[in-house]
């Protein structure tokens, strides 16, 4: 069966650090890969998505990046976070059939201070 | 832009009481659409989906939830709840053919013994 991993759970960083978050797949091969944020009292927005290595949709401009350096990892990342970024973080992924089932993993806490 | 709306922000019900969370959308063409929920602590998971055929689809945990393409809704229900529904449930919709996961902001119920 799949799996999908995000670590850490938790992170609290400084204004102005970098970030990195990363998310593994397993179980599966070619997966569709998404990055949501989860903001108090809004619904998830979608940040990012990825249909394979090396392709990246952005969905939302800000100062967050992602990268997909192997088929089933998906790493978001940022050069100097901002109070503004903190937030849950969830990663998903979906089989590449389009519209199909996005299934989360347990996410990430990030506060920025 | 495609949107989701989920009218109910917060609900609160005693044990056995029905229940019945609404969610529209605004899009005209075919959709895929979901409910999840999300347990304090746990993962977001998949409650039900709805991609063809019978308009009324059971979940889990005895869900139930009726997609009306006339009215654009696709409100969920469960005939007698459990304190252990106690949950944040979120609507999500899929246009059809797209990777994109357009997500409500989500309802939260208490249900108390």
């Amino acid at each position: 069966s799949q799996t999908i991993h995000q670590w850490p759970a938790t992170l609290v960083q400084p204004v102005g650090s970098p970030l990195s978050l990363e998310c593994t797949v397993e179980g599966t091969s070619n997966p569709n890969l998404y990055w949501y944020r989860q903001a108090a009292g809004r619904g998830l927005q979608l940040l990012f998505y990825s249909v394979g290595i090396g392709q990246i949709s952005s969905e939302v401009p800000q100062n967050l990046s992602a990268s997909r350096p192997q088929d089933r990892q998906f790493i978001l990342s940022s050069k100097k976070l901002l109070l503004s970024d903190s937030g849950f973080y969830l990663c998903a992924w979906s089989a590449t059939r389009a519209g199909d089932t996005q299934y989360f993993g347990p996410g990430t806490r990030l506060t920025v201070l | 832009a495609q949107s989701v709306s989920q009218h109910n922000h917060h609900v609160i019900l005693s044990e056995a009481a029905s229940l019945e969370l609404g969610c529209n959308y605004s899009y005209g063409g075919t959709v895929n659409l979901f409910w999840y929920v999300q347990y304090p602590g746990q993962h977001l998971q998949l409650l039900l989906k709805y991609f063809s055929g019978d308009p009324l689809v059971k979940g889990i945990k005895g869900f139930e939830a009726e997609f009306i393409k006339s009215k654009f809704s696709f409100n969920l229900r469960k005939p007698s709840v459990q304190w252990s529904d106690t949950a944040e449930y979120f609507c999500a919709v899929i246009v059809y053919n797209t990777d994109k996961l357009i997500f409500g902001t989500g309802t939260r119920l208490q249900v108390f013994p």
